[in-house]
């Protein structure tokens, strides 16, 4: 089982939905989790922190559910600026990231 | 806005040949990070480094592998001998401490090992 897993996508979706992106993690022991943003050929940019009584900041919303090791995010109100990979990322006890693969969204006029 | 910077942007090097990717930090900042992702593929961790000795490695970061921080500003990646599938782009964070949540991405070095 891969460590963190998400859908790839692409998700194409037309601008001002919703779009809810999953990931789910395989180990228990994992202490911090995050969304990262990455646009094309340029570095991850922290989106948000994932807390476990889940967080929001603006349009963007996260939730973390330990017991099912499963974190989501959810985009209301999309703007064509939010076309992007958008990571998942784990930190386990000694801190160090593990990513997923990311879920590539596309936002359409 | 202090930024983590990364030179070069881009390196194109023969197999074989020896490459140092160096980064500078946020000035700050005590925790340094290399990652690298190939290109299509998700992100890697590689090394974390703090008070000038590595705290955690990868099963990537093999004997090839070195870092450095060989003043009060550079972080520096040494790749020995680069092979076809080293080409990736590597990018370089930085973070006050490991308790701190945010680490910040330097843009990046994309290297092409023909």
């Amino acid at each position: 089982r891969k460590e963190v897993e998400q859908d790839p996508g692409p998700f194409n979706v037309p601008e001002g939905a919703t779009v809810a992106f999953n990931c789910t993690y395989s180990n228990s022991a994992s202490q911090s989790f995050f969304w990262y943003r990455q646009d094309c050929r340029k570095e991850p940019k922290l989106l948000m922190s994932v807390y476990s009584s889940g967080n929001e900041d603006g349009r963007f919303t996260a939730q973390l559910n330990r017991a099912s090791q499963y974190i989501s995010l959810l985009i209301r109100d999309s703007k064509l600026s939010d076309s992007a990979t958008y990571l998942c990322v784990v930190a386990g006890s000694n801190y160090q990231l593990i990513w997923g693969a990311g879920t590539k969204l596309i936002i359409k006029p | 806005e202090p930024e983590v910077t990364q030179t070069p942007s881009h390196q194109v090097t023969q197999m074989g040949q020896e490459v140092i990717l160096r980064c500078v930090p946020i000035s700050n900042h005590l925790y340094f990070y290399w990652y690298r992702q190939i290109l299509g593929q998700k992100v890697e961790f590689l090394v974390s480094f703090y008070n000038n000795e590595i705290s955690e490695k990868s099963e990537i970061f093999d004997d090839q592998f070195s870092v450095e921080r060989p003043d009060g500003s550079n972080f520096t990646l040494k790749i020995r001998s680069t092979k076809l599938e080293d080409s990736a782009m590597y990018f370089c964070a930085s973070n006050i401490g490991l308790a701190e949540e945010t680490q910040y991405f330097g843009p990046g070095t994309r290297l092409l090992v023909l």
